[in-house]
C-alpha cells in the first residue's frame, strides 16, 4: 500500500524557517518524481513544485523559488521541503504527492497519491 | 502561468442528480487536465487524467471531456459520498496550476 506521511508542521515565527518532511513507503520511491502541493486556509490548492528521481530537475512556482528547497534521500525514502522568511501567506496545509508520469504517445501527468498533509502556522 | 477558471464556485445538489464542473483555461492546454476530489476530512484524490481518463477504482459515473481551453467533470448520478470539492488541474506548462475548486454541496 502506497503511503506518504508529511511531519514537521508546526507554529513558527514570521522571518523564521521550517522544513518539513515526507516518509515514503509502500513503493519503489527512488522510481518516481515527487511533489509539494499547498492550500491556504480556505483557499484552493497551490503547487509548489517537484524534483525528480536523482535529485538532478527541480522544478518550481516562481513565486517561491527563492524561499522553498525541494530535496530528498532515496535511502531514507524521504521527501523534503526546505521553507525560509516565512510570512504569514505560508500559512497552509503542505501536501506531499507522488506524481504518475508516463511519457509515451500521450503524456500523462497527475498525482495519483497524496499524504494527509501538515499544518504550518506562521503567526507572531 | 496558466489561469484556471473554475464554474461554478458552488452547486448545489441532489441525490441522483447529474451535475457538470467546467475548467477553463487562459490558453489551450491541449487535452493536458487533470481532475480531483478533496473530502471535508482533507483526503486528497485523483478523479481523471489527461481530460477523460479515468483513475483506477474511481466509478464510471465520473467522466471527464473537453478540448482546447474548456473542460469539464460529470457526474452522472450523484451519491452521498461524492459531495466534496472538486479541483482541475493543468499540466500543459510549468507551473502546472489548479482551479479554485469547486464546492458540490447537498441541496
Amino acid at each position: 500500500e502506497v503511503k506518504l506521511v508529511e511531519s514537521g508542521g508546526g507554529l513558527v515565527q514570521p522571518g523564521r524557517s521550517l522544513k518539513l518532511s515526507c516518509a515514503a513507503s509502500g513503493f519503489s520511491f527512488n522510481d518516481y518524481w515527487m511533489g509539494w502541493v499547498r492550500q491556504a486556509p480556505g483557499k484552493g490548492l497551490e503547487w509548489i513544485g517537484e524534483i525528480n528521481q536523482d535529485s538532478s530537475t527541480i522544478n518550481y512556482t516562481p513565486s517561491l523559488k527563492d524561499k522553498f528547497t525541494i530535496s530528498r534521500d532515496n535511502a531514507q525514502n524521504t521527501l523534503y521541503l526546505q521553507m525560509s522568511k516565512l510570512g504569514s501567506e505560508d500559512t497552509a496545509i503542505y501536501y506531499c504527492a507522488r506524481p504518475q508520469i508516463t511519457i509515451a504517445a500521450i503524456f500523462y501527468w497527475y498525482f495519483d497519491f497524496w499524504g494527509p498533509g501538515t499544518m504550518v502556522t506562521v503567526s507572531s | 502561468d496558466i489561469q484556471m477558471t473554475q464554474t461554478p464556485s458552488s452547486m448545489p445538489a441532489s441525490l441522483g442528480e447529474r451535475v457538470t464542473i467546467s475548467c477553463r483555461a487562459s490558453q489551450g492546454i491541449s487535452n493536458y487536465l487533470n481532475w480531483y476530489q478533496q473530502k471535508p476530512d482533507g483526503t486528497i484524490k485523483p478523479l481523471i487524467y489527461y481530460t477523460s481518463n479515468l483513475q483506477s477504482g474511481v466509478p464510471s459515473r465520473f467522466s471527464g471531456s473537453g478540448s482546447g481551453t474548456d473542460y469539464s467533470l460529470t457526474i452522472s448520478s450523484l451519491e452521498p459520498e461524492d459531495f466534496a470539492m472538486y479541483y482541475c488541474q493543468q499540466y500543459d506548462s510549468s507551473p502546472n496550476t489548479f482551479g479554485a475548486g469547486t464546492k458540490l454541496e447537498l441541496k
